[in-house]
């Protein structure tokens, strides 16, 4: 069965960068596109992006300027670097896997996160 | 804003049915999947490919999608319902993601 856990600092300074990773277990990276997505405090999740198991990435455009995703496939591992944080970036993260096939194997049209971490809390003050 | 529309509360008696709603252009186009959060968790695909559920989903949950509205029916709601549900897909610029800005049921 396959688990995620996020893990990184719980406080980041304004002006600074945002590193969190996610450590996959239970099952291969490969194959997959690995998403993440935050939630801030008593708000709607926004997705930040994705990154397939060979490098490909694809970035929400509200945050595509600050944000960037890498894989470690020998760690089982993916990673998110989020620059100039300010307040605003005050959320719970939330890593997760991300799947374009049905049961069948049929491709979607759309992705859908079918494994999530636990999220991970990251504060944002001075 | 979300370019994915859902109402931002809905009620439902105990054991009664409910549809939670979710609308935007590329619904037109894209299926839908549904997520449950409940507080201080993170949340669980309960729907996805419009109407395709996990395996360990009950199947009082199920999906459906007409037009520009996709829908989350919960046939004889529990109390274990009550939860925050959102809807995803694709959005109508083409970009891989959206989030719907949420729905919290309150079964009564």
């Amino acid at each position: 069965q396959v688990q995620l856990r996020e893990s990184g600092p719980g406080l980041v300074k304004p002006s600074e960068t945002l590193s969190l990773t996610c450590s996959v277990s239970g099952d291969s990276i490969s194959d997959y596109y690995w998403s993440w997505i935050r939630q801030p405090p008593g708000k709607g999740l926004e997705w930040i992006g994705y990154v397939y198991y060979s490098g490909p990435t694809t970035y929400s455009p509200s945050l595509k300027s600050r944000v960037t995703i890498s894989v470690d496939t020998s760690k089982g591992q993916f990673s998110l670097r989020l620059t100039s944080v300010t307040a605003a970036d005050t959320a719970v993260y939330y890593c997760a896997r991300t799947n374009y096939y049905d049961s069948s194997g049929s491709r979607l049209h759309a992705s859908y996160m079918d494994v999530w971490g636990r999220g991970t809390t990251v504060t944002v003050s001075s | 804003s979300s370019e994915l529309t859902q109402d931002p509360a809905v009620s439902v008696a105990l054991g009664q049915t409910v549809r939670i709603t979710c609308q935007g252009d590329s619904l037109r186009s894209y299926p839908a999947n549904w997520y449950q959060q409940k507080p201080g968790q993170a949340p669980v695909l309960v729907i996805y490919g419009t109407d395709n559920r996990p395996s360990g989903i009950p199947d009082r949950f199920s999906g459906s999608s007409s037009g520009n509205t996709a829908s989350l029916t919960i046939t004889g709601a529990q109390a274990e319902d009550e939860a925050d549900y959102y809807c995803n897909s694709r959005d109508s610029s083409g970009n891989p993601v959206a989030f719907g800005g949420g729905t919290k049921l309150t079964v009564l």
